[in-house]
């Protein structure tokens, strides 16, 4: 079946440091990908999406490009801040119904 | 933004009692709702699709005469966990998507349940 693999964490930035969190899929078709953001007491947030390759999914400085080549979908801001401390999951939606396959979480902590 | 809140927010309960989850769209109605589980440094994993009306969808492996999943309203979906057991403790998360058709979903805050 469908699956992701996130890189594991914990990670841990100075402010200002560039960010990459490595995510890679394992699909039948031709998924649609998402990055979602948990930041602490709250609920999953959609981060940004791509729907078909080689799409570039952008918010808050934050971009992922689907690459259908590599089956991947890394998640890289170049200055990041303490307010971006949080838990990061990339997942995958195959079938286009809404079920959505996630990766394991990534958590970050960005120190001033 | 649309919010989707679940109650309670944290739960204890004895081994052989069932206790029930509530998930709710705020702002919007949901004829189609997910409830994940997640387990300690782990994914979500899909249990579910709850459909207002109608019958849940489980995912395979999941035991749906424990994990019984009612949608009796477009706002409101619940999960009774059955004969709850302490390998049944887990964070139960629900998602609902606002319109059909739409990558968007909104998740809830999650409901940790304890079985002692």
């Amino acid at each position: 079946g469908d699956s992701v693999t996130q890189m594991e964490g914990p990670v841990t930035l100075s402010e200002e440091a560039f960010l990459t969190i490595n995510c890679t899929y394992t699909a039948t078709g031709y998924p649609s990908l998402f990055w979602y953001v948990q930041y602490p007491g709250e609920g999953l947030q959609l981060l940004l999406k791509a729907t078909k390759a080689d799409d570039k999914g952008s918010n808050k400085g934050f971009e992922a490009t689907y690459r259908k080549e590599t089956t991947s979908f890394h998640l890289e801001k170049g200055s990041v801040q303490v307010s971006d401390s949080a838990v990061y999951f990339c997942a995958l939606d195959g079938e286009g119904a809404q079920k959505l396959v996630f990766g394991q979480g990534t958590r970050l902590t960005i120190n001033p | 933004g649309a919010v989707v809140s679940q109650h309670p927010s944290w739960v204890i309960c004895k081994s052989g009692t069932s206790v029930k989850i509530e998930c709710r769209s705020l702002d919007f109605q949901a004829t189609t709702m997910f409830w994940y589980r997640q387990f300690p440094k782990q994914s979500l994993m899909l249990m579910a699709t709850s459909n207002e009306g109608s019958k849940a969808t489980y995912e395979q492996g999941v035991e749906k005469d424990k994990f019984l999943i009612n949608h009796a309203s477009l706002t409101l979906s619940t999960l009774t966990v059955t004969s709850a057991h302490p390998e049944d403790s887990s964070f139960y998360i629900c998602s609902a998507p606002p319109a059909s058709g739409t990558y968007e979903q909104y998740f809830g805050p999650g409901t940790r349940l304890t079985v002692t």
